[in-house]
């Protein structure tokens, strides 16, 4: 079964800092990665899809990498804003299913 | 973009009663549906994998007869929980694919917040 893991559990940064979440998962047979946002008792907003084919996804301050052979994605966010504050949620596609992993939690300081 | 509406956002039971959960694609047809749990401060944990006209596949560790799927239409998918207990309340979500197979992303509801009393 698939395994998700995102490191760190808990970030706090101040405001305008560059920063990188990490996701590793233990089966590279992907269809997909997709990286979530929630907010505190929330649904989830998707933010990247990257298919197992492509290597990164960018939207605006976001960028996500995908390196399939080790089973590592980062999800970077350049100049942090307080509105950033959230749950990151990384989440494994396989053929019938979606993993998730625990989540970072972050929390940008004005 | 595609759209999938969940119905309620809240619910509060009292024990031993049972709750449907209503999962709606809007503007596509989904074959797959997926039920996820999150208890507070975790992750969502897949429950079952709901296909249209045949019986839900259900995760190690779910009860199938607590937690009834059924995904009568292409476009509607139910989770009943029957004879709730307070430890099932927890935030219950759905998400459906717009098309078939593994590269279609996956379109999430809004969620459910069950209390059991």
């Amino acid at each position: 079964k698939q395994e998700v893991t995102q490191i760190p559990a808990a970030l706090s940064v101040p405001e305008g800092e560059n920063l990188v979440l990490n996701c590793s998962f233990t089966d590279s047979a992907i269809y997909n990665l997709q990286w979530f946002r929630q907010d505190p008792g929330k649904g989830l907003t998707s933010l990247l899809l990257i298919q197992s084919s492509q290597r990164e996804q960018t939207s605006g301050r976001l960028n996500a990498s995908l390196d399939k052979s080790s089973g590592r994605s980062t999800l970077y966010i350049a100049a942090s804003q307080p509105g950033d504050s959230a749950t990151y949620l990384c989440a494994v596609g396989g053929n019938n299913d979606m993993r998730f992993g625990a989540g970072t939690r972050l929390t940008v300081k004005p | 973009g595609a759209v999938v509406s969940q119905h309620p956002s809240r619910v509060i039971c009292k024990s031993g009663t049972s709750v449907k959960i209503e999962c709606r694609s809007l503007d596509f047809q989904a074959t797959t549906m997926f039920w996820y749990r999150q208890f507070p401060k975790q992750s969502l944990m897949l429950m079952a994998t709901s296909n249209e006209g045949s019986k839900a596949t259900y995760e190690q560790g779910v009860e199938k007869d607590k937690f009834l799927i059924n995904h009568a239409s292409l476009t509607l998918s139910t989770l009943t929980v029957t004879s709730a207990h307070p430890e099932d309340s927890s935030f219950y979500i759905c998400s459906a694919r717009e098309a078939p197979g593994g590269y279609s992303p996956l379109h999430f509801g809004n969620g459910t917040r069950l209390t059991v009393t």
